[in-house]
């Protein structure tokens, strides 16, 4: 089965504590991408990835951290968090294709006190 | 720049009504065009989409045409149903493949 995860889907942490917010998925797509969803703002980019070793800033990345060392995994990561980075993240993946869809994981809750 | 606006919800429909849910957009160049739709706990899910003008998608009875000259994409469904009730999204891609810009969402209710 076709699949994006996240892990955790729920996270409550304080400030200043570094944490990682882990994607995979299963179809060696190219693309990656993270997202962040708020209360009448949508979805918004933050970082994205063409393929290993290639990555480059969304609309929103301050703050925010990737990696893209294998081709499956692009796992998101907050240095310092803070109580404005509280949100839902996605992670999505789409194949190099021009019509290829886009799939999107599941979403992780963060909550930054 | 690159923008997409959606009409602000929530919706509320009786089962069995039309849908039209409102979108415009701002892009540099020619992008396809996609309608997303989120249900509650569950991520975004893909619902249609045109990659060029004149375009027709069409999914699960709703549909949106890629309108130029309005620099439109409006979801339309003849008959809505409870089960449709979710959060739409519009969102345009230009000729970098992973970069999307979505709208604000519109939350659509549909009741029994």
């Amino acid at each position: 089965e076709a699949q994006v995860t996240q892990n955790p889907r729920y996270l409550i942490t304080v400030t200043g504590k570094k944490l990682t917010v882990t994607c995979s998925q299963n179809m060696n797509h190219e693309y990656m991408s993270w997202y962040r969803q708020d209360p009448g703002l949508g979805l918004r980019q933050i970082y994205y990835s063409m393929n290993v070793e290639v990555t480059d800033k969304g609309d929103v990345p301050e703050g925010y951290k990737v990696s893209r060392k294998e081709k499956r995994n692009f796992p998101l990561i907050l240095e310092s968090p803070s109580p404005n980075q509280t949100s839902l993240y996605f992670c999505a993946s789409r194949g190099a294709g021009g019509k290829d869809t886009q799939y999107f994981g599941p979403g992780t809750r963060l909550t930054v006190l | 720049g690159n923008s997409v606006t959606q009409m602000e919800g929530p919706v509320t429909l009786s089962e069995e009504a039309f849908l039209t849910i409102n979108c415009t957009y701002t892009a540099t160049g020619y992008p396809s065009l996609f309608w997303y739709v989120q249900y509650p706990g569950e991520g975004l899910q893909l619902l249609l989409k045109a990659t060029k003008a004149d375009d027709k998608g069409s999914n699960k009875g709703f549909e949106a045409t890629y309108r130029k000259e309005t620099t439109s994409f409006h979801l339309e469904k003849g008959s809505v149903q409870v089960s449709d009730s979710a959060v739409y999204f519009c969102a345009l891609n230009l000729y970098n493949f992973n970069k999307f810009y979505f709208g604000s969402g519109t939350k659509l209710n549909v009741k029994p």
